[in-house]
């Protein structure tokens, strides 16, 4: 059975500060990892896929690696801002002896102060 | 492009009574996902759907249910309520089918509240 885990549960940083969210999954037999951002009472927005076949993934100030092997992901934010504020979630793509479906970590609550 | 709306966007309903939600995906996205969201759990994946067909099923009791129609809409009943049901119900579509490599996109969700 997948399980994903995110380290830090929260994070608090002043804005201009780079920083890096971890993930970890149990089953390295994944087809993909997805990153999102969660706003408070809001669905899911779409950060980053990264394919199984793939090392990183490069969006604007967003960088996110993939090490399947050690069965880690990282997500790195480069000067952060106020309106990075959010909940980041990262899912993994797996089947686990059944079909497709996306397992997704407690997430990461990102706070950038002012 | 439009992207996945979910309707309604919250729900209060009593317990024991029974609550269909709607799902309309992104013009082409074939597979929709369907996952329950609560404070404890985190996201929990509930079933999916690909071509009306459900193909993967989460560990959730016969309450839950879903469809989907010719036109990728999908809809998820819950019937006999229960307080544990109140969370924020998330559908999400992606081109598909899984395990296609492609970009799964959510809905904002069904905020279901069950007294």
């Amino acid at each position: 059975k997948q399980e994903v885990t995110q380290i830090p549960a929260a994070l608090s940083v002043p804005e201009g500060e780079n920083l890096v969210l971890n993930c970890s999954f149990t089953d390295s037999a994944i087809y993909n990892l997805q990153w999102f951002r969660q706003d408070p009472g809001k669905g899911l927005t779409s950060l980053l896929l990264i394919q199984s076949s793939q090392r990183e993934q490069t969006s604007g100030r967003l960088n996110a690696s993939l090490d399947k092997s050690s069965g880690r992901s990282t997500l790195y934010i480069a000067a952060s801002q106020p309106g990075d504020s959010a909940t980041y979630l990262c899912a993994v793509g797996s089947s686990g002896g059944s079909n497709y479906k996306l397992t997704f970590g407690k997430g990461t609550l990102l706070t950038v102060n002012p | 492009k439009a992207g996945v709306t979910q309707t309604p966007r919250y729900l209060i309903k009593t317990r024991g009574q029974q609550v269909t939600l709607s799902c309309s995906p992104i013009s082409g996205h074939r597979s929709v996902s369907w996952y329950q969201q609560t404070p404890g759990q985190g996201l929990q994946f509930l079933f999916e759907y690909f071509s009306e067909t459900q193909r993967n099923k989460g560990n959730f009791p016969g309450r839950f249910s879903g469809r989907q129609f010719s036109n990728s809409r999908s809809e998820m009943n819950v019937s006999t309520l229960e307080l544990g049901d109140s969370a924020l119900y998330l559908c999400a579509c992606q081109q598909g089918p899984p395990p296609m490599n492609t970009e799964a996109f959510f809905g904002q969700g069904t905020r279901l509240t069950v007294v």
